[in-house]
């Protein structure tokens, strides 16, 4: 099974800072990986897929980079509503395996 | 709009039994590759099953395998886990989650989610 390590676990920022949260995959997984937002007692939602493909009617604020084991997701300029959990997902192979999530909150 | 509503989540014995249930609409179900993903208490994400569209491909995770079958009904635009054998550590919301489209493995959308709860 393919592992997917993410950090920070936890990162406090202001309004209006950069905010970059990484993935590293056990191994190579090419760009088959998603970024996905979740609020408390939501369900997750998809930001970024194919590494570095935005979603519809997601900010641009929000993107994604990197290739084979190692991702960044980027919020440019942080916002109060991006306070959320933040995971990474490997879709090279079943089974599909999450990172432990990154909780993003404003100070 | 694309939707997904489980149902069928409560509170159940150990080595009980439960049969959860996805209403699809908004879009061709009979097209979408579906999925069951569940997050503990607390916890992060965990991929659970996947079903190709004719339902004849059929994926599970290790940590349910021979506990669990997923299903369809395309005709009822509807997804089903049956879960036998329940232990402590499926107490979760189960969610299920279209695959956004053919040949790719993102989670697009995702349904409310359904709380399961194996307790004596």
């Amino acid at each position: 099974d393919i592992q997917m390590t993410q950090s920070p676990s936890s990162v406090s920022a202001s309004v209006g800072a950069r905010v970059t949260i990484t993935c590293q995959a056990s191994q190579g997984i090419g760009s088959w990986l998603a970024w996905y937002q979740q609020k408390p007692g939501k369900a997750p939602k998809l930001l970024i897929y194919d590494a570095s493909s935005l979603q519809s009617g997601v900010p641009s604020r929000f993107s994604g980079s990197g290739s084979g084991t190692d991702f960044t997701l980027t919020i440019s300029s942080l916002q109060p509503e991006d306070s959320a959990t933040y995971y990474c997902q490997q879709a090279n192979s079943f089974p599909l395996t999450f990172g432990g999530g990154s909780k993003v909150q404003i100070k | 709009e694309v939707q997904l509503v489980e149902s069928g989540g409560g509170l159940v014995q150990p080595g009980g039994s439960l049969r959860l249930s996805c209403v699809a609409s908004g879009f061709t179900f009979s097209s979408h590759e579906m999925n069951w993903v569940r997050q503990a208490p607390g916890k992060g994400l965990e991929w659970v099953a996947f079903i190709s569209i004719s339902g004849s491909i059929i994926y599970y995770a290790d940590s349910v395998k021979d506990r669990f079958t997923i299903s369809r009904d395309n005709a009822e635009n509807s997804l089903y886990l049956q879960m036998h054998s329940l232990r402590a550590e499926d107490t979760a919301v189960y969610y299920c989650a279209r695959l956004r489209a053919a040949g790719t493995r993102w989670f697009d959308p995702w349904g409310q989610g359904t709380l399961v709860t194996v307790s004596s």
